[in-house]
């Protein structure tokens, strides 16, 4: 069935290093795609978010663009803060929310 | 001003006892849900309800039982709590109306709640 599948964390890098996390879809016609952040302690908060095929979502220095040939919606980020240190969740809407299985990112100073 | 709100923050129970969530939205959202997320982090939906009615019922076993009082409302009561039942819950909601429009079903999270069950 639709599923997200997304890198396998933990992820750590020095601060102001480059940020990638993959994500990949299955989905039946064109999903939304998501990424979401949970910061420690907390609920989850929407980062991003595409809505068609070469869309980009960006916010907070993050981007990711929807790849409908590759099924991807990798997410980016040039130069990484110790802020950034949380876990993020890669997800698609298609009638319903499936999540990936979130990667932990630890930035150390 | 808080826009999904749970109660409580923290739950530490018993095995076999009977307890109750509580989730509030005040967004004006016509949908809510509730999710699990174990202790690796991975979320998994429960429930979802759409003007009170059940949308969304996953594999749940079935101690537990969503109530929707109103839109506003979805509570999450667990009969016979197991130890594989501790988790951190989360209530979330979206919709396109009300004062936070979610466009294609963003979903509002609220804080979680801690549930360790003893």
């Amino acid at each position: 069935g639709d599923s997200v599948t997304q890198m396998e964390g933990p992820v750590t890098l020095s601060e102001e290093a480059f940020l990638t996390i993959n994500c990949t879809y299955t989905a039946t016609g064109y999903p939304s795609l998501f990424w979401y952040v949970q910061y420690p302690g907390e609920g989850l908060q929407l980062l991003l978010k595409a809505t068609k095929a070469d869309d980009k979502g960006s916010n907070k220095g993050f981007e990711a663009t929807y790849r409908k040939e590759t099924t991807s919606f990798h997410l980016e980020k040039g130069s990484v803060q110790v802020s950034d240190s949380a876990v993020y969740f890669c997800a698609r809407w298609n009638n319903d929310m499936r999540f990936g299985a979130g990667t932990r990112l630890t930035v150390k100073p | 001003d808080t826009a999904v709100s749970q109660t409580p923050k923290y739950l530490v129970t018993q095995m076999g006892n009977d307890k109750s969530i509580k989730c509030e939205q005040n967004l004006g959202h016509d949908t809510m849900y509730w999710y699990k997320q174990d202790s690796k982090k991975f979320l998994k939906i429960m429930f979802s309800y759409n003007n009170k009615e059940l949308i969304i019922n996953e594999t749940v076993p079935n101690r537990f039982s969503p109530k929707s009082p109103d839109k506003a409302h979805l509570n999450l009561h667990i009969n016979s709590l197991e130890l594989g039942d501790s988790a951190v819950y989360f209530c979330a909601s979206s919709g396109t109306s009300g004062r936070a429009r979610s466009s294609y079903n963003e979903q509002f999270f609220g804080p979680g709640t801690r549930l360790t069950v003893l």
